[in-house]
C-alpha cells in the first residue's frame, strides 16, 4: 500500500514560487511501475491535474500550467516535489500528491495541503 | 471546450438510482477511452471507484459495492456512472477522468445530493 504525505508552506506571497514535497512510503519513486502526480483543487471547485514524473525523470505537465511548473524527484529521500512559479491568488488550492500504476487510475492520494497565496 | 463535461449537480431520493454523465468533447471518441470514476467527500481526497471501457473491459475498485457501475452511451459520446439503491452516504462529489494524450484530464465534477 503506497502512502503519501504532502509538506510545505501553507502561505506563499504573490509572484513567489510555491514549493511542496511529497514523501512516499510503501513504494519507491524509482519504480518503473508508477507515475507520481500532483493535483490541485481550489476551494469549492473541481480537481485540476498539474503533472507527473516518471522514474526515468520524464515529466508531463498540464498545458495550462506548463510554463510555471517543475516536478522533480529525490530518490535518496524517496520524495518528489512541485515548484509552481509566479503564483497569484488563483493558485490558492488544496494540493494533493498521488500515485498511479502507469496510465491507470490514481489509486493512492495524500491527505492534501492547503496553500494560500496572499501578501 | 473542455475535454470532459459533467453536470454540476444532481439530486435523487434514497433508494432510487442516479445516473451521472461524463460527456467527451466532440471529436474525441468515447468508445476508445477508458473512463475512471472517483468519489470525493468534504475534507477528504478523492477515492477511486471503478473504470469502464466496454462491457468486457471494466474494473471495480477494491471494496467498491456492486451497486456502483459504469457504462457508456456511445450515441451521446459519454461515459455513465450509475448508482442504484441510493443511500445518504452516497452524497458526495463525483469526478470522471481519462488519460488523453498521456495526460490526466478530470471532468468538472457532479455534486450528488440524496434527499
Amino acid at each position: 500500500q503506497v502512502q503519501l504525505q504532502e509538506s510545505g508552506p501553507g502561505l506563499v506571497k504573490p509572484s513567489e514560487t510555491l514549493s511542496l514535497t511529497c514523501t512516499v512510503s510503501g513504494a519507491s519513486v524509482s519504480s518503473h511501475i508508477y507515475f507520481w502526480s500532483w493535483i490541485r483543487q481550489p476551494p469549492g471547485k473541481g480537481l485540476e491535474w498539474i503533472g507527473y514524473i516518471y522514474y526515468s525523470g520524464t515529466t508531463n505537465y498540464n498545458p495550462s500550467l506548463k510554463s510555471r511548473v517543475t516536478i522533480s524527484a529525490d530518490t535518496s529521500k524517496n520524495q518528489f516535489s512541485l515548484d509552481l512559479s509566479s503564483v497569484t491568488a488563483a493558485d490558492t488550492a488544496v494540493y494533493y500528491c498521488a500515485s498511479n500504476v502507469v496510465f491507470a487510475h490514481l489509486d493512492s492520494w495524500g491527505q492534501g495541503t492547503l496553500v494560500t497565496i496572499s501578501s | 471546450q473542455a475535454v470532459l463535461t459533467q453536470p454540476s449537480s444532481l439530486s435523487a431520493s434514497p433508494g432510487a438510482s442516479a445516473s451521472l454523465t461524463c460527456t467527451l468533447r466532440s471529436g474525441i471518441n468515447a468508445g476508445t477511452y477508458r473512463i475512471y470514476w472517483y468519489q470525493q467527500k468534504p475534507g477528504s481526497p478523492p477515492q477511486y471507484l471503478l473504470n469502464y471501457k466496454s462491457d468486457s473491459d471494466k474494473q471495480q475498485g477494491s471494496g467498491v459495492p456492486s451497486r456502483f457501475s459504469g457504462s457508456k452511451d456511445v450515441s451521446a459520446n459519454a461515459g455513465i456512472f450509475l448508482i442504484s439503491g441510493l443511500r445518504s452516504e452516497d452524497e458526495a462529489d463525483y469526478y470522471c477522468m481519462v488519460w488523453h494524450s498521456s495526460a490526466v484530464v478530470f471532468g468538472g465534477g457532479t455534486k450528488l445530493t440524496v434527499l
